[in-house]
């Protein structure tokens, strides 16, 4: 199956930084990415949409100007968490639309554990 | 509302038992259907995809779908202790982005 990469796996921030997380399609185009937040022993929640090109559609209650989501390439998403809280310690996960053969299909990243302190 | 629905668990089988694990979905128009396992802490991998009514199987796993009735399965055969983990069902709706289930925690005991 198609490869997505996520970088980093793990950080640990101190209160009030920014944080950037990278999620890359390594073997395919992917025009849409999509960025996932998931608490311990919780559903995978939506933060937001990001198609190649164009601004990040959020989806309802996600700040905007907290999640920076930037959507340079087909092959490079990155989502910036700025002046992180404890309370946005969390499992990032990045996922990927596959184009072509990969067709509809979803592929996730590793994901990120995010941990502010 | 586009839903999909699961039943949260957990679904306990004795080891070499089949899991049976379901889900339903809203949008009567949805095209495509994806199981997920997610293991506690690391980010969910696709098991199988199913576009059309029947089985498909894939050596352990079949999935099932009908479209009629708006349901969509994933059996699990000779069910390991490995298998214990959540299982998500995504559903590619007529239009929109895939929409995903909570899950369900599938624990089998040795």
């Amino acid at each position: 199956g198609a490869v997505v990469s996520q970088h980093p796996s793990r950080v640990i921030c101190k209160s009030g930084t920014s944080v950037k997380i990278e999620c890359r399609s390594l073997d395919f185009q992917a025009t849409t990415m999509f960025w996932y937040r998931q608490f311990p022993k919780k559903s995978l929640m939506l933060m937001a949409t990001s198609n190649e090109g164009s601004k990040a559609t959020y989806e309802q209650g996600v700040e905007k100007d907290k999640f920076l989501i930037n959507h340079a390439s087909l092959t490079l998403s990155t989502l910036t968490v700025t002046s992180a809280h404890p309370e946005d310690s969390s499992f990032y996960i990045c996922s990927a639309r596959g184009t072509g053969n990969s067709g509809n299909t979803i592929y996730f990243g590793e994901g990120s554990w995010l941990t502010v302190v | 509302q586009k839903e999909v629905e699961q039943n949260s668990g957990p679904l306990s089988v004795p080891e070499g038992a089949i899991a049976s694990l379901n889900c339903t979905y809203s949008d009567r128009g949805s095209q495509s259907f994806f199981w997920y396992r997610q293991y506690s802490g690391k980010s969910p991998e696709l098991i199988m995809f199913i576009y059309s009514n029947g089985d498909k199987e894939d050596g352990r796993f079949t999935a099932q779908l009908n479209k009629a009735s708006q349901y969509v399965s994933l059996l699990i055969r000779d069910s390991q202790p490995s298998d214990s983990a959540t299982y998500l069902c995504a559903v590619n709706p007529q239009a929109g982005n895939l929409i995903f289930g909570k899950g369900t925690k599938l624990s089998v005991k040795p």
